[in-house]
């Protein structure tokens, strides 16, 4: 099965300042892959996905870089606010498929 | 447009009963998913319903189990409740197979 590994576990930014997270997956077959962003009390929620036919894809601050090749895809964080604190979690899944396998999730701390 | 809800928030219940989390998905969405949050781990798979089937699960014991109603509502049953069953219980939906699954708040189970 899918395996995904995402590092750090814990990120710690200046307000402003960009904040990466990198995951990795094994099976070469996933070709979907979401980033959710996890507030304390509150659900995951979806916050932007790239497919494999594309090497990245921008929403505002937020971007996401893929890697087929390497296997592993990249969440970036560009002038990090006090409101993007929160836990992110990487996912890895092949489209069309019902599972989602996620990971370990980072916990993101801008400090104002 | 309503999202994903889940009840009760909280859930408290001793060793050896039974408990029952329920999810209402987006309007519209057939396919329902449970995941389990434990303290510090990552979202591990449970299960998948999709028009009123079970179509997976993931590797938790036959205590796990669960429907979908023909309103796509769904719930989880958990019975003979063990310690380490405490955790966050989250309900996902998604339209049809379509990986872009969206989260409810969770129900917070506490088994004593």
């Amino acid at each position: 099965g899918e395996n995904v590994e995402q590092h750090p576990s814990t990120l710690s930014v200046q307000e402003g300042d960009s904040a990466v997270i990198k995951c990795t997956y094994s099976d070469s077959a996933s070709n979907y892959f979401p980033w959710y962003k996890q507030e304390l009390g509150k659900g995951p929620q979806l916050i932007i996905d790239i497919r494999s036919n594309v090497g990245e894809k921008k929403d505002q601050r937020i971007a996401v870089t893929l890697n087929k090749t390497a296997k592993h895809f990249s969440l970036h964080i560009t002038e990090t606010q006090p409101e993007d604190s929160a836990v992110y979690f990487c996912a890895a899944s092949e489209w069309n498929d019902y599972k989602l396998s996620f990971g370990a999730g980072t916990t993101v701390t801008v400090r104002a | 447009e309503a999202g994903v809800t889940q009840s009760p928030t909280h859930l408290i219940k001793t060793r050896g009963q039974q408990a029952t989390l329920r999810c209402s998905p987006i309007s519209g969405h057939t396919s329902v998913y449970w995941y389990q949050q434990a303290l510090g781990l990552g979202l591990q798979f449970l299960l998948w319903y999709d028009e009123g089937e079970e179509r997976n699960r993931g590797n938790f014991p036959p205590r796990f189990s669960g429907r979908q109603f023909p309103n796509y509502s769904s719930e989880l049953n958990v019975n003979a409740l063990e310690l380490e069953d405490s955790a966050l219980y989250l309900c996902a939906s998604s339209w049809d197979r379509l990986n872009e699954q969206f989260f409810g708040p969770g129900t917070r189970l506490t088994v004593l």
